[in-house]
């Protein structure tokens, strides 16, 4: 199948601190959207990178891609505890599927 | 704008009945939608994919005959779990994309079902 696969599978840190998630795939797509959940609660669209983007920025979030390695990154700086969810990345090619996750808490 | 609304929100039924989800595109019309299903601390799985007008398509593994998707309008998709099972006891999520899939999918609130 096309999903990606993120890591690490959880990351706890400190509040302040930048936290950096990563995200692999498999195969071509037309873009790579990363989105947050919170425990229990629906999806949020953080962020769409387009296949001919390499880097875009919103806010504190910081995305990178690497369509050679089929890599995506995630990096949220400044973290503060309300940062706390699941963080998935999404690959968009003939399908739309979801990697695995990564379950971010941010201690304040 | 892109608001997709699912009812309910929650759900608490008896083994062997049947249950229907519905996903409604707000402010856009939506020829596609999605459901996914998503275990406790795990990633969403796609189940199907829900076309206006036609059947939808389903993912490998996913049982037409048990999860019976209905997209009778451009803006309402429905979910039907039939004959419920225990173990069909999840968190369901819709989506759907207003902009052709250029600006990424809005979802639903996801409904949480819990099979008794």
């Amino acid at each position: 199948s096309q999903q990606g696969e993120e890591d690490p599978q959880a990351l706890s840190i400190q509040e302040g601190e930048n936290a950096t998630m990563n995200c692999s795939y498999k195969t071509s797509i037309n873009n790579l959207q990363w989105y947050r959940q919170n425990s229990g609660r629906g999806l949020v669209h953080l962020i769409l990178i387009r296949s001919n983007e390499r880097e875009k920025h919103s806010g504190r979030l910081r995305v990178t891609l690497d369509t050679s390695k089929k890599s995506s990154s995630l990096l949220i700086t400044a973290s503060r505890a309300a940062d706390t969810a699941s963080y998935f990345c999404a690959t968009d090619a003939s399908q739309f599927y979801f990697g695995t996750g990564t379950s971010l808490t941010v201690i304040p | 704008g892109a608001v997709v609304s699912q009812h309910p929100s929650w759900v608490i039924c008896k083994s062997g009945t049947s249950v229907k989800i519905e996903c409604r595109s707000l402010d856009f019309q939506a020829t596609t939608m999605f459901w996914y299903r998503q275990f406790p601390k795990q990633s969403l799985m796609l189940m199907a994919t829900s076309n206006e007008g036609s059947k939808a398509t389903y993912e490998q593994g996913v049982e037409k005959d048990k999860f019976l998707i209905n997209h009778a309008s451009l803006t309402l998709s429905t979910l039907t779990v039939t004959s419920a099972h225990p173990e069909d006891s999840s968190f369901y999520i819709c989506s759907a994309s207003p902009g052709q899939r250029l600006y990424g999918y809005t979802f639903g609130s996801g409904t949480r079902l819990t099979v008794v």
